[in-house]
């Protein structure tokens, strides 16, 4: 199995302040069509997961600029341009490239300071 | 408006079973594959179980193989989740998920399942 590690898993952040989250795979994510399957969910306190980003870099609808997803191979990252007070929660990465199974991160809690 | 709606929890013995559903509505739930994903309280989110279009292919975890089925009604816009021999791991609140470029563009809200005597 893909193993996802991210890093912070606590990230304490002052509003408006920019944030970085670490997200590395056990192997490339990369398939043997050139794609690669890393997406980041943020889930709210209380509420179901929500997908932000797709393949790497790709916002989904109604996702602000203010994030935006990096990387390549086994390295990738999630990034907040300016931290807002709806943004605390529990951020994962994830990788469908390599299933089953899917694999998830184990969370990285952003709260502000 | 896409909206997935599960239900179906609840509590019951170690031992036991039960069948969640998830109700799919503003879009053709036939066009995409769907997953089930769990979170146990207070833990991360764990991928169980994806079928495909019409139903003929099924994944699980290992965790749940052999114990879990999943499956779908396309003419009835659901999908379900047969759960049987549950166990106290399987505590969780469980989320059906649309597959867009993999897991989940669309979640519902969960129903939570509790596995005690």
């Amino acid at each position: 199995d893909v193993v996802m590690t991210q890093s912070p898993l606590s990230l304490p952040v002052t509003l408006g302040q920019p944030a970085s989250i670490s997200c590395r795979s056990s192997q490339s994510l990369v398939n043997s069509n050139g794609n690669t399957y890393l997406n980041w969910f943020q889930q709210r306190p209380g509420q179901s997961p929500r997908r932000l980003i797709y393949k790497v870099s790709n916002r989904d609808s109604g996702v602000p600029d203010r994030f935006s997803g990096s990387g390549s191979g086994s390295n990738f990252t999630l990034k907040i341009s300016s931290v807002e007070a709806g943004d605390v929660g529990v951020y994962y990465c994830m990788q469908g490239t390599h299933w089953p199974p899917y694999t998830f991160g184990q969370g990285t809690n952003l709260e502000i300071k | 408006e896409v909206q997935l709606v599960e239900s179906g929890g609840g509590l019951v013995q170690p031992g036991g079973s039960l069948r969640l559903s998830c109700a799919a509505s503003g879009f053709t739930l036939s066009d995409y594959w769907m997953h089930w994903v769990r979170q146990a309280p207070g833990k991360g989110l764990v991928w169980v179980a994806q079928i495909n279009h019409d139903g003929s292919a099924t994944t699980y975890a290992d965790s749940v193989k052999g114990r879990f089925t999943i499956s779908r009604d396309n003419a009835k816009n659901t999908l379900y989740l047969q759960m049987n021999s549950l166990r106290a791991e399987d505590t969780a609140v469980y989320y059906c998920a649309r597959d867009v470029y993999s897991v989940g563009d669309y979640w519902g809200q969960g129903t939570l399942v509790t596995v005690s005597s």
